[in-house]
């Protein structure tokens, strides 16, 4: 069973140009929210996480649709230093109290072009 | 401030060596996690640590061992390495189980 699933991509996309990527997960009763980046041979980092009213962050837009379970990321204005693989991160409601919590996505390859 | 380091960057090993992969943090986190990513798969939990002296398995832990002596120090060992074993190797470490986790460098492992 794919827990969260996304799009592997990629997205080629031009600098400037609006980009959306999608992540579903299969738990209705996941609490926890986030996106990851991770550059090419590179540890994953937080870009930002996901809260129920949606967020923004600069350029970056993250909302969650509880009712159909799936997360977004929108990225306003690419730039050539956005090319990355972005991972959807969900928690795990299913563990008890101090087991592991968080499920990763394969993540979302984007490269901007010049 | 470093974060996680990990400890060593690059390793080769052949079939059947043995090895120790060095995690440390130094944000005073309890929660430790080592990951390895392969191509297609994802990360993948290992082994993690809820605090000094407790460890659990994850997803893939056969062919691994990992102990937290101290809370900032998270090691993972290969008895008996496999080609399987190939991947780059993750740490991370959160102050709670549904943090933010913060990735150390990674250390990419070949086993041939």
């Amino acid at each position: 069973r794919k827990e969260v699933e996304q799009d592997p991509g990629p997205f080629n996309v031009p600098e400037g140009a609006t980009v959306a990527f999608n992540c579903t997960y299969s738990n209705s009763a996941s609490q926890s929210f986030f996106w990851y980046r991770q550059d090419c041979r590179k540890e994953p980092k937080l870009l930002m996480s996901v809260y129920s009213s949606g967020n923004e962050d600069g350029r970056f837009t993250a909302q969650l649709n509880r009712a159909s379970q799936y997360i977004s990321l929108l990225i306003r204005d690419s730039k050539l230093s956005d090319s990355a693989t972005y991972l959807c991160v969900v928690n795990d409601p299913r563990a008890g109290a101090g087991s592991y919590q968080l499920t990763f996505g394969k993540g979302t390859k984007l490269s901007v072009i010049p | 401030n470093a974060g996680v380091t990990q400890t060593p960057k690059f390793r080769v090993l052949k079939t059947g060596q043995s090895m120790t992969l060095l995690c440390a943090q130094d944000m005073n986190h309890e929660y430790m996690y080592w990951y390895r990513q392969d191509p297609g798969m994802g990360l993948r939990l290992i082994h993690y640590s809820v605090g000094e002296g407790t460890t659990a398995k994850g997803e893939v832990p056969d062919g691994y061992n990992v102990s937290r002596l101290k809370k900032q120090n998270f090691l993972l060992g290969l008895e008996s390495a496999a080609p399987s074993q190939t991947s780059v190797y993750f740490c991370a470490s959160s102050a709670d189980r549904t943090d933010t986790q913060y990735f150390g460098p990674g250390t990419r492992l070949t086993v041939l």
